[in-house]
């Protein structure tokens, strides 16, 4: 079965920081993975879509990689900022047609 | 565009009613999914539609019901609510899936309380 994991599940860091968010996936037959940001009480913001065949993606300040031999997505967030905090889960998209959503790592930024 | 739309935001429900959530896109989208998510659980996949007409169940579609008669519309049937039920319900849309496929949109979601 299809595990998707992010590790750390909360993290805090004073404002400015560049900080990596992890995501781990068991298979490695992925078509693609998305990040999204959830704020308190709203739902999903897309932030980042990286195809199998591709090994990274920007937008301003975010960052997404993916390998997938070793089964790994990082998102790298440049100079954080307070505005920055949320949650941010990372979604795993299968061969198969199969979407599975890591628990979500909670990032709060510090000013 | 107005992307994904949900009604209602919030509901509460007695035990044992039933309740349809909406859901519709105007992105001319064919996937079309409806996820939970209860603290600290991730989100959980409980029926999708691959286009108008077919629906399949995902990870949890216990106590649930799904229709989809067009393409826009992909509503959520709870029919004897129960306690466990209790969740804020999101519902999504992709253009499609596969190896080029495109991003997920998600619908602000509606936060069900069954008591």
């Amino acid at each position: 079965k299809q595990e998707v994991t992010q590790i750390p599940a909360a993290l805090s860091v004073p404002e400015g920081e560049n900080l990596v968010l992890n995501c781990s996936f068991t298979d490695s037959a992925i078509y693609n993975l998305q990040w999204f940001r959830q704020d308190p009480g709203k739902g999903l913001t897309s932030l980042l879509l990286i195809q199998s065949s591709q090994r990274e993606q920007t937008s301003g300040r975010l960052n997404a990689s993916l390998d997938k031999s070793s089964g790994r997505s990082t998102l790298y967030i440049a100079a954080s900022q307070p505005g920055d905090s949320a949650t941010y889960l990372c979604r795993y998209g299968g061969s198969q047609g199969n979407l599975i959503f890591g628990k979500g790592t909670k990032l709060s930024v510090k000013p | 565009n107005a992307g994904v739309t949900q009604t209602p935001k919030f509901r509460i429900l007695k035990i044992g009613q039933s309740m349809t959530l909406q859901c519709t896109q105007d992105m001319n989208h064919n996937y079309m999914y409806w996820y939970r998510q209860d603290p600290g659980m991730g989100l959980k996949l409980i029926y999708y539609s691959v286009g108008a007409g077919i629906t399949d169940k995902g990870e949890v579609p216990n106590g649930y019901n799904v229709s989809r008669s067009t393409t826009e519309d992909f509503p959520l049937r709870l029919e004897l609510a129960a306690p466990s039920q209790t969740s804020v319900y999101f519902c999504a849309s992709q253009r499609s899936v596969g190896p080029s496929s495109y991003e997920q949109y998600f619908g602000p979601g509606t936060r069900l309380t069954v008591t």
